[in-house]
């Protein structure tokens, strides 16, 4: 089983529209979480780490629930400019330093 | 801060050949890592340092070595390239984690095609 499991999409959407992605998690050990945004052709980008009590950056929202091993990100009022690809990671608690991913969720924003 | 750089950012080997891939930070990273990307299989680790002079294996190591022997520097070297290792190469660096400042910066990437 990998360590993190995501939903690779598609996901299309219109402009406005609210999205959510969902991850979920192996190792009820790993520490940290993080949303990673991917272009394409380029490298990934963190987008926002996920702490316990939930955070929020503008229109995304990213909330952490450790008792079904599971992080969501929530984008809302989507842009055009928010198409890309989404990774999820968790940061292993059984080897130190080692980021997980997942495969990645491609979203579509289309006008 | 140039943050991290990568060279190439494109090569074409011969089967057999051998090459390195140069990676390089200037933000003081303990952590180091070196993933592969293909489609449809999201980012694979290849291997990782967690400081100058220790170096371990991810998920993917056959085929590459590493070395650390400077705190901003963790070249990948393919031994003998195979078309199998066609693949989009990205180098990442971190604090050390436990710091609370472990999220991965990237570099741009290598697009190597083996032929």
């Amino acid at each position: 089983r990998k360590e993190v499991e995501q939903d690779p999409g598609p996901f299309n959407v219109p402009e406005g529209a609210t999205v959510a992605f969902n991850c979920t998690y192996s190792n009820s050990a790993s520490q940290s979480f993080f949303w990673y945004r991917q272009d394409c052709r380029k490298e990934p980008k963190l987008l926002m780490s996920v702490y316990s009590s939930g955070n929020e950056d503008g229109r995304f929202t990213a909330q952490l629930n450790r008792a079904s091993q599971y992080i969501s990100l929530l984008i809302r009022d989507s842009k055009l400019s928010d198409s890309a690809t989404y990774l999820c990671a968790s940061l292993g608690g059984s080897t130190l330093g080692r980021l997980y991913f997942g495969r990645g969720t491609q979203l579509t924003v289309w006008p | 801060n140039a943050g991290v750089t990568q060279t190439p950012k494109f090569q074409v080997l011969k089967t057999g050949q051998s090459m390195t891939l140069q990676c390089a930070q200037d933000m003081n990273h303990e952590y180091m890592s070196w993933y592969r990307q293909d489609p449809g299989m999201g980012l694979r680790l290849i291997h990782y340092s967690v400081g100058a002079g220790i170096t371990d294996q991810g998920e993917v190591p056959n085929g590459y070595n590493v070395s650390r022997s400077t705190t901003e520097d963790f070249p990948l070297r393919l031994l003998s390239a195979a078309p199998s290792q066609t693949s989009v190469y990205f180098c990442a660096s971190s604090y050390r984690p436990g710091t609370g400042l472990a999220s991965q910066y990237f570099g741009p990437g290598t697009r190597l095609l083996v032929l």
